[in-house]
């Protein structure tokens, strides 16, 4: 089974300031999808961006940036000029790229709790 | 109103009550999904459909029971929970739910069960 690891519980980033949150997975696959979800503190989770694994360059959305290393297994957020609004938990999930009911799950990692001073 | 609701979005319940919880989502998607958030671990997932048909269901006890009636409603009913049972409970929904396919979350509901 696929397993999502993010090592780092909490994070703290001055506003204005570039932070990295790491995340690994573990997989036996070659084709699946890599996704970072955004959770303020108000609850509703939203799409930050997302990454096909045959894809070698690496998304970018905005600010929003990730480090892709296919074979170190590795999927970095990188959050550049940080703002207040930031502030959240970020989860890092994993889906195969398989067919079948195996495609339809997300296997989300435990989460990064960013916190963004002012 | 857009995208996905959730209601109610606190629910305090003994054990021996049954409740239900509901989501409704406005996005025109084929897929809903239930997952299950505890404190420091990872968001469970509990119950796929996709076009109204149950297509994952993560060993999820019984006293769980979900039920789709269509391909904007999800319900969760809930009997004879534990205390354990206590989370957050999230829904969401999506295209298709394969491959690159965004996951849309409705606010949750906070279940408390004593």
């Amino acid at each position: 089974a696929q397993t999502v690891t993010q090592s780092q519980p909490e994070m703290s980033v001055q506003e204005a300031e570039t932070v990295t949150l790491s995340c690994t997975y573990d997989t036996s696959e070659s084709d699946y999808y890599l996704f970072w979800y955004k959770q303020p503190p108000s609850r509703q989770m939203i799409l930050v961006i997302r990454q096909e694994a045959y894809k070698q360059q690496n998304a970018t959305e905005n600010r929003f940036s990730v480090n892709f290393q296919k074979a170190a297994k590795s999927f970095s957020l990188k959050i550049s000029d940080s703002q207040l609004g930031d502030a959240a938990m970020y989860f890092c999930a994993y889906r195969s790229g398989l067919g079948g009911g195996s495609n339809y799950k997300l296997t989300f990692g435990k989460g990064t709790l960013l916190t963004v001073n002012p | 109103e857009t995208g996905v609701t959730q209601t109610p979005r606190h629910l305090v319940m003994g054990m021996t009550n049954k409740k239900s919880l509901k989501c409704e989502q406005h996005l025109g998607h084929n897929a809903m999904y239930w997952y299950k958030q505890s404190a420091k671990k990872p968001l469970e997932l509990m119950f796929v459909y996709s076009l109204e048909e149950r297509v994952e269901n993560n060993s999820v006890p019984s006293r769980f029971s979900p039920e789709c009636p269509n391909s904007s409603h999800l319900f969760l009913h809930l009997h004879t929970l534990q205390p354990e049972d206590s989370a957050l409970y999230l829904c969401a929904s999506s295209q298709d739910g394969k491959g690159r396919d965004e996951q849309y979350f409705g606010p949750g509901t906070r279940l408390t069960v004593t």
